[in-house]
């Protein structure tokens, strides 16, 4: 089962605007995780925040978590034509003690025209 | 480059058949994971195993098993094919067990006839 929903399912934008996308869960968790992917194929890590963290940058990337809402949001600023793929949140249950793997959401699609 | 590397990149199979998947990690990483990723889903974790031994499982029938070997490469073994095992399967690997940063594979996309 899938435990994180994103939100836009699909997103278009300008280049050069700021793309946001949204992920909600549902059981407490250690960390949340962001990852990229390029036409379906294998996944990039792009940024984790810990439970106990609020928001996070990592260059042109801010991520937020608000645990009591139990969701996150990711922002890319400056878009760029590269920027194009889909984007996954993925979430480490405190239950599941390290041995029960990420729980992916289903992913924004984000197309940057040029 | 995630230094993870799988074969084959295309798979086509027969239902009933099996397959073996195959993926090599970056050396030190023992810890390696499956997922199985869906046209237009997320990827589902499959299972993990560390130092060789499986120590955690996702909601896969037992069809689905693996192993690891020594030399950080894995395998991922699927018995009695269906049509809805046709997916992307994705080759994680990181250096220990928690789940900090997963370095993923390009995957090897299955497709059941």
């Amino acid at each position: 089962s899938q435990q994180g929903e994103e939100d836009p399912q699909a997103l278009s934008i300008q280049e050069g605007e700021n793309a946001t996308m949204n992920c909600s869960y549902k059981t407490s968790i250690n960390n949340l995780q962001w990852y990229r992917q390029n036409s379906g194929r294998g996944l990039v890590h792009l940024i984790l925040i810990r439970s106990n963290e609020r928001e996070k940058h990592s260059g042109r990337l801010r991520v937020t978590l608000d645990t009591s809402k139990k969701s996150s949001s990711l922002l890319i600023t400056a878009s760029r034509a590269a920027d194009t793929a889909s984007y996954f949140c993925a979430t480490d249950s405190r239950a599941g003690g390290g041995a029960d793997g990420l729980t992916f959401g289903k992913g924004t699609h984000l197309i940057i025209q040029p | 480059e995630t230094g993870v590397t799988q074969s084959p990149t295309h798979l086509i199979k027969t239902r009933g058949q099996q397959v073996t998947l195959r993926c090599s990690s970056q050396s030190g990483h023992n810890t390696v994971s499956w997922y199985q990723q869906a046209l237009g889903q997320g990827p589902q974790f499959i299972f993990q195993y560390y130092r060789e031994e499986e120590n955690g499982r996702g909601n896969f029938p037992p069809r689905f098993s693996g192993l690891q070997f020594p030399n950080y490469s894995s395998e991922l073994n699927v018995n009695a094919l269906e049509l809805d095992d046709s997916a992307l399967y994705l080759c994680a690997s990181r250096p220990d067990r928690t789940h900090e940063k997963l370095f993923f594979g390009s995957g090897t996309q299955l497709s059941v006839l």
